[in-house]
């Protein structure tokens, strides 16, 4: 059974650090790609970048670059998304997500997320 | 960066078909295979209904369905079906950024 487990809820003040995590099972993890989407309280989705265990390839929105990092553990088929001083704006639910793209003249593009986590609710409050 | 824009709401009866627009410059709802569907029902994570390139995930009624004519895309529910009744986003990948739509919720009357 193919799954994406992510943590459980964290409640942050402005400035702490936070790491949140998706746990894989069920498929290869170095063969696909591994991402993140937001979607903040009553808001539509924003998909903040991906990552490619199998060779660390990192991509990230222009929206999110630089806001966040994205990173993945080969031995425990986990992904993460950190941040390292936490804003009242980033409270949201985030979504692990499985990418599914192809290369055409050397862009990646994303045609489908066919795998979703169940979600991790971030609320940063002072 | 590019836009994509769906209806804020549409509404239908139990049984009849309803279609979503999601509309975008040519550049990028072009790229048919690029584009995806996702629905979101209250309290749930969302998911895969269909994509240009692979059409219906499996375990997905072929009440859903997609097409595609110029810069806008489409999804067509038929046979409308009280737990049809969620949020409905359109993506498309559009190579250094992926794009989701606002969302389209739909009420199933």
């Amino acid at each position: 059974d193919v799954r994406l487990v992510q943590s459980g809820a964290e409640v942050k003040k402005p400035g702490d650090s936070l790491r949140i995590s998706c746990k894989t099972s069920g498929y290869t993890f170095t063969s696909w790609w591994i991402g993140w989407v937001r979607q903040r309280p009553g808001k539509g989705l924003e998909w903040m970048g991906n990552i490619y265990p199998g060779d660390s390839d990192t991509r990230y929105s222009p929206s999110f670059q630089g806001q966040v990092t994205i990173s993945a553990d080969k031995s425990s088929t986990t992904a993460y998304l950190q941040w390292n001083s936490l804003k009242a704006s980033d409270t949201a639910m985030y979504y692990c997500v499985r990418p599914v793209g192809v290369y055409e003249s050397h862009i990646h593009y994303i045609s489908r997320f066919d795998l979703w986590g169940q979600g991790t609710l971030v609320n940063v409050s002072s | 960066q590019s836009a994509l824009t769906q209806p804020a709401s549409v509404s239908g009866s139990p049984g009849q078909s309803i279609t979503i627009s999601c509309t975008g410059t040519t550049t990028y709802v072009g790229r048919y295979s690029f584009v995806s569907w996702y629905q979101q029902r209250p309290g749930e994570a969302p998911k895969l209904i269909f994509s240009g390139d692979n059409k219906r995930p499996s375990g997905i009624s072929d009440r859903f369905s997609g097409s595609k004519s110029g810069d806008t895309a489409s999804l067509t529910i038929s046979g409308l079906q009280a737990e049809d009744e969620a949020t409905y986003f359109c993506c498309l990948g559009a190579g250094s950024d992926t794009i989701f739509g606002a969302g389209t919720k739909l009420t199933v009357l």
